[in-house]
Parts: C-alpha cells; structure tokens; sequence
C-alpha cells in the first residue's frame, strides 16, 4: 500500500545511546516532517523538510538531528538519547506545505 | 506560543447519539484540518476547511470553521462504534507551520 514507512516500530534506549529513526514515502510528495506526540501536549514538530536538500527546524529540534537522504526518505536521529525524548515519534509528508498530511503509523521509543 | 484548545478531552457516548467536538484558539489561522488517529496509528486526515464559515460533510460528520476562522467545530450524527478514536484539529499559520491540538478521546459505546 502507498504511504510513509516508518521503522522500527518500537524501540528502547538506555541513556546516552545514539538511534536513527527511518522514513520513507512512495507519494512523491515534496514535504516532509518529523513529530513527536506525548500524552497531553499533542503532536509538536520537531523538523521538516520542505523539499529534497532542505531541512528546517521546528518547534522542539534539541537534541535531534535529521536528514533528508533522496525525495523519499527523511530520518530523524538522537545522538544521545535522554528519558525526556520518549515519546512517539511519527513521520508525515505532504505534497507542499499547505497540504494536509499523510502520518506513517509511529514509532514509539523508551529511554530508560 | 499559540494554543489550540480542544474540548471535551474525553467523551464516551452510546451508539446513535450526536457529539460535537469544538476547537478554539485566539489566533487567526489559513485554514484547519481534522484528523483522526485509532491506537497505535498515525493520524488521518479527514477535511480541510479553508473560508470562514465554511461548512463541509463526510457523511454522518460535518465540520464548520468560525466566521473569523479561529475556532472549527466537529458534529458526529448517529455515532457508531467505529467512530471510536482521537480527534485532532489542526490550524495551519504559514506555509509549514501546523498547530496541533491535544485531542479529543471519543469512545462510542455498542
């Protein structure tokens, strides 16, 4: 099925471990981001990228770092992994910013 | 920092009732999207409102967006319990700037 890939699935980390979280869509589509969602502070974005070669920063960026590899993919990475970045970590794109989004189905990560 | 509020945060209904689900802020926004997100899901995109006071349906759900397009509003008829889930509006500011709101957790009950 089309849509955005996000792996892996779940995830745990001790303290201080680097991870790469992977996206990759099959749309076509020009944007793309990475968000993280915990329980009652919704969805915050945390770095897009608008289009093949560019990447932004967005609301909460510290301690993340990503890349947009090709149009298709855009991987988010911790390099040292801290308790405060559990959460669950979803993956979206869209065909221009103004676009509604297409979600990958999560990544939910532990930092013990 | 901009807010946009969702109430109620938790709704649980019985099968055939109508719900309305409001989403609010005190900024002007582009426009506003409605998602839906089911456990261990992403979220999916239901409508995008665009006018104010535009008003749209998907079937048994239509979504109004406020006059000054600040605020949007969610009316299920006759819920089913497949419209159990996360309600999330989103208000879009610039070209890649989205406001999430926290929620609205909706439990239709058979």
């Amino acid at each position: 099925n089309a849509g955005v890939t996000q792996t892996p699935k779940f995830q745990v980390l001790k303290t201080g471990q680097s991870m790469t979280l992977q996206c990759a869509q099959d749309m076509n589509h020009n944007s793309m981001y990475w968000y993280r969602q915990d329980p009652g502070m919704g969805l915050r974005l945390i770095y897009y990228s608008a289009s093949e070669g560019t990447t932004d920063k967005g609301e909460v960026p510290n301690g993340y770092n990503v890349s947009r590899l090709n149009k298709r993919e855009f991987s988010l990475r911790l390099e040292s992994a801290a308790p405060s970045q559990t959460s669950v970590y979803f993956c979206a794109s869209s065909p221009y910013g103004l676009y509604g989004y297409t979600f990958g189905s999560g990544t939910r990560l532990t930092v013990v | 920092t901009q807010l946009l509020e969702q109430s109620p945060q938790f709704l649980s209904i019985q099968e055939g009732e109508n719900l309305t689900v409001y989403c609010n802020s005190s900024s002007v926004f582009s426009s506003l999207q409605w998602y839906r997100q089911e456990p261990g899901e992403g979220p999916v995109l239901l409508v995008t409102v665009v006018t104010g006071g535009e008003v749209k349906k998907l079937k048994r759900l239509t979504f109004q967006f406020g006059d000054a397009r600040k605020d949007s509003s969610l009316h299920i008829t006759a819920a089913q319990p497949g419209d159990t889930g996360l309600y999330l509006c989103a208000g879009v500011t610039g070209t890649y700037k989205y406001i999430f709101g926290t929620g609205t957790r909706l439990k239709v009950l058979a």
